[in-house]
């Protein structure tokens, strides 16, 4: 089916392993973002990527690392989980060239890091 | 500092009711204007966008939001709510040259009684 995927949906780690959620989309939309969410705060923009090879800061990336090898897979890697990164995790991604619009988001990876 | 403020955290109103959230924005360049809505455990849904003309727009489920520069507001409103409605709803900003970046309020909750 057409869309944007995660895996895993939910994911339960311990403080200093490393874990990759996955972001899949089939639109082939160029841009792809990363948003964690977090109560008072809304969503927070992490990593962001206007097209394959090309990735960039957000407001929250310490701690997180993105590749964006094919355009249609975004993966984030934690590469040493703080349980301060327990958070739902948003992907999502745009057809937008120039302007601001649409993001069509995935269903979240919630990850707890004990 | 661009920056979004839904200043209700948590709204009540009885099936039937009108509804309005409020959304504040600060933002440097010319705004273009989000509401999306998030049911309990999915991503999250547009129901509306401004990018400029008509101040008055017209989203899905029956809902409305009004760009008022000059208070810089957006806020959404809805004659009658259903008790379908009751989610998170998050107002966001971008702008022509952000990449499609979005900074998101905090969220207003919605619940809907009988």
């Amino acid at each position: 089916d057409a869309g944007i995927t995660q895996s895993p949906r939910y994911k339960i780690t311990e403080t200093g392993r490393q874990v990759t959620l996955m972001c899949h989309q089939t639109w082939s939309h160029s841009y792809m973002f990363w948003y964690r969410q977090d109560l008072g705060h809304g969503l927070r923009l992490i990593y962001y990527s206007a097209a394959a090879d090309i990735t960039d800061k957000g407001e929250v990336p310490d701690g997180y690392v993105v590749s964006r090898s094919k355009t249609e897979n975004f993966p984030l890697t934690l590469e040493s989980a703080t349980r301060s990164q327990t958070s739902v995790y948003f992907c999502a991604s745009s057809s937008l060239v120039g302007e601001a619009g649409e993001l069509f988001f995935g269903e979240g990876s919630r990850l707890t890091v004990l | 500092a661009q920056s979004v403020t839904q200043p209700d955290i948590h709204i009540t109103v009885s099936e039937g009711a009108s509804l309005e959230l409020r959304c504040n924005y600060s933002y440097g360049a010319t705004p273009y204007l989000f509401w999306y809505v998030q049911s309990p455990g999915q991503g999250l849904q547009l129901l509306l966008k401004y990018f400029s003309g008509d101040t008055l727009v017209q989203g899905i489920k029956g809902f409305e939001a009004e760009f008022k520069r000059s208070q810089s507001s957006f806020n959404l409103r809805k004659p009658s709510v259903h008790w379908s409605d009751a989610a998170e709803y998050f107002c966001a900003v971008g702008a022509w040259n952000q990449g499609g970046k979005l900074i998101f309020g905090q969220g207003t909750e919605l619940s809907v009684k009988p």
